[in-house]
């Protein structure tokens, strides 16, 4: 199976902050790597899908890249409404399909 | 608008099935694009998937090594909906259980587009 790490487990920052996250796979998945955003209480959302595209209805300040093996997720200006934890996702090998095990943000 | 609804017990005693169930509107179960999945969250295991379905002309299943023996999957075109069943439950079973679509989104790529709002189930005596 193929494994997915985050890092860093969580961060806190500041409105108005930019904030990377970062997703490494234990085997190159190519662009089938997406990013969901799960705020507390809910169910997770999709944000990015092929590792750089934006989902309908998701702000641009939410920005993504990466192939291969190195992957990352960015938010240029750090809003209050983003407290929330982040998952990647590799759907290169399915099933099983993977998830990192999130990085939790927090809003200073 | 695709919507998943959810329904089912918040607690199961040990040993006993988990019966889940999930009502989905604006899409077809047999729809010959989506697949529908099973996953579930805790905090030891993060977000784990379960089980999936899908109709390419036939019914196709797969289910996760770690439930394989135990999870049914089971969709339901009369009533639009999918169920799971997970039988033989323990405390370990706990967690916060989806729903959730997976479709083609562009590029190749598919994703879990729509999820249900989650069932919290409970093992416990």
């Amino acid at each position: 199976d193929i494994q997915m790490t985050q890092s860093p487990s969580s961060l806190s920052a500041s409105v108005g902050d930019r904030v990377t996250i970062t997703c490494r796979a234990s085997q190159g998945v190519g662009i089938f790597l997406n990013w969901y955003q799960q705020k507390p209480g809910k169910a997770p959302k999709l944000l990015i899908y092929a590792a750089s595209s934006l989902q309908n209805g998701v702000p641009s300040r939410f920005t993504a890249s990466g192939s291969g093996t190195d992957f990352t997720l960015t938010i240029i200006s750090l809003q209050p409404e983003d407290l929330a934890t982040y998952y990647c996702q590799q759907t290169y090998s399915t099933p099983p399909v993977t998830f990192g095990q999130g990085t939790r943000l927090e809003i200073k | 608008q695709v919507q998943l609804q959810q329904s089912g017990p918040g607690l199961v005693k040990p040993s006993q099935t988990l019966s889940l169930t999930c009502v989905i509107s604006g899409d077809s179960v047999s729809s010959n694009s989506a697949s529908w999945y099973w996953i579930r969250q805790s905090p030891s295991r993060g977000l784990e998937w379960l089980g999936r379905t899908y109709y390419r002309s036939n019914w196709y299943y797969d289910y996760a090594v770690s439930v394989r023996s135990r999870m049914t999957i089971n969709p339901d075109t009369s009533k639009n909906q999918l169920s799971l069943q997970l039988k033989s439950v323990t405390p370990e079973d706990t967690a916060v259980y989806y729903c959730a679509r997976v479709e083609a989104m562009g590029r190749g790529v598919a994703a879990f587009d729509i999820w249900g709002q989650g069932t919290m189930v409970t093992v416990s005596s």
